[in-house]
């Protein structure tokens, strides 16, 4: 069975850093593409960033750009989530999610973020 | 950036009523769109890939068509489990854009 599991969400100051992980098992984990989406409350689902199978191709949303950093550990089955300077519009339910032949088939259940002093 | 529009917001259906959710995008995405169902509290549920592929599992009464910049999610009869929100999606070009949202709701 396939199973996302992230972590590392929690309340963070305006300004500070935190790093999500997403564990993956019951898939060839190294054999694709990995995604970040996220949910502000109440709103709707905003991609956030993409990653390749071995990490060399990397895409993100502008509003993240310079900020955000999508990385894996193929060797660990992970997908991570640096975010620096958070903003308190960065506040959402963040998942990772398994992309394949343009679609994003399978998803986590989610870890909270938020921003605020 | 490629803009997902959705109509309606709000689709107000009786269970056993069809329901007809239309997506629109701003430039062709081929077929290259999916439709994710959410209910609250949950992960979104992959409903439709390639504009009218069931994913795996998806009841029969769930279907998609379209392609270029015009698509249509279509549910035969509701029942009591799909009322909830319905997103289209578009990875046919980065940036990844998703619609607002269409809430299916109980009439």
């Amino acid at each position: 069975e396939v199973q996302l599991v992230e972590s590392g969400g929690g309340l963070v100051q305006p300004g500070g850093s935190l790093r999500l992980s997403c564990a993956a098992s019951g898939f060839t984990f190294s054999s694709y593409w990995m995604t970040w989406v996220r949910q502000a409350p109440g709103k709707g689902l905003e991609w956030v960033a993409d990653i390749d199978q071995d990490g060399s191709e990397k895409y993100y949303v502008d509003s993240v750009k310079g900020r955000f950093t999508i990385s894996r550990d193929n060797a660990k089955n992970s997908l991570y989530l640096q975010m620096n300077s958070l903003r308190a519009e960065d506040t959402a339910v963040y998942y990772c999610a398994r992309e394949s032949n343009r679609r994003t088939e399978c998803w986590g259940q989610g870890t909270l973020v938020t921003v605020s002093s | 950036e490629i803009v997902l529009t959705q109509s309606p917001a709000t689709l107000s259906l009786s269970p056993g009523e069809r329901a007809t959710l239309s997506c629109r995008a701003s430039q062709s995405v081929s077929s290259h769109l999916a439709w994710y169902q959410q209910r609250p509290g949950q992960a979104p549920r992959l409903l439709i890939y390639g504009a009218s592929i069931r994913a795996t599992g998806i009841p029969a009464r769930f279907s998609g068509s379209g392609s270029g910049t015009d698509f249509t999610l279509t549910i035969s009869s509701l029942e009591p489990e799909d009322f909830a929100v319905y997103y289209c999606h578009q990875r046919s070009n980065w940036p990844i854009t998703f619609g607002p949202g269409t809430k299916v709701d109980i009439k």
